[in-house]
């Protein structure tokens, strides 16, 4: 499964918009995009998946460009749960690929009032 | 309500003593998973299971045992041959399939006394 890059930390205000990026240029044609989020000293919650088009639920929406090579994880209205590490994770969609995911660092985002 | 659970939050290691930490899922998922955490690092697999009496060694499994007797459990056993014990563990649990999302408990906090 191929790596990604995350920038280490961002800010975001309460209430804004909170867009975390990330360049996975190794991509390959069969492999989706997956976010998660690991709030301080909890297990990883996932959030949301995409292969090329945009996607969208209650948590966020997941913009992939045109090539794939990156994405943006949008937060659309920031609260200051939402603070936590975000992960994006490359993953193929074969059976058992959860037993190959490459976590890297993720961003950590903080959320200020 | 489905979830997973680990327990217990906080564990404290003797030197040369093994120690167990469990995992509990109710999500009649196939496959479960042990994930190790240190600061500055990203998560690593130390074991999972795809089913029932059955269980792989991950990235790092020395030092560490499992059993899968159950489909509900998957308790991960330290041993004294683990060196370096202090962590932050997590198990998580899946369906074994394509795009299958992780799913995973609240975490175990190792030290060692």
């Amino acid at each position: 499964d191929a790596k990604t890059t995350q920038p280490p930390s961002m800010d975001c205000a309460e209430g804004r918009a909170a867009n975390l990026p990330c360049n996975h240029s190794t991509i390959s044609g069969n492999e989706y995009v997956y976010w998660y989020r690991q709030i301080h000293s909890q297990g990883p919650q996932y959030i949301i998946h995409g292969l090329k088009n945009n996607e969208t639920n209650e948590m966020a929406s997941l913009i992939i460009t045109e090539d794939r090579k990156s994405s943006t994880l949008i937060l659309p209205h920031a609260t200051l749960r939402d603070t936590a590490v975000y992960y994006c994770i490359v993953r193929g969609n074969n059976a058992g690929n959860n037993r190959k995911l490459i976590w890297g660092l993720g961003t950590s985002l903080a959320v200020n009032p | 309500d489905g979830g997973i659970t680990q327990s217990p939050k906080y564990l404290f290691r003797k030197e040369g003593q093994n120690v167990t930490l469990s995992c509990e899922q109710n999500l009649n998922h196939d496959a479960m998973y042990w994930y190790r955490q240190d600061p500055g690092q990203g998560l690593r697999l130390i074991y999972y299971s795809q089913i029932v009496n059955d269980f792989q060694k991950g990235d790092i499994a020395e030092g560490y045992s499992v059993s899968r007797e159950k489909k509900e459990s998957f308790p991960l056993t330290v041993t004294s041959a683990q060196k370096n014990p202090t962590a932050f563990y997590l198990c998580a649990s899946s369906m074994w399939g394509t795009n299958e999302k992780l799913f995973f408990g609240s975490g175990t906090q190792l030290s060692v006394l």
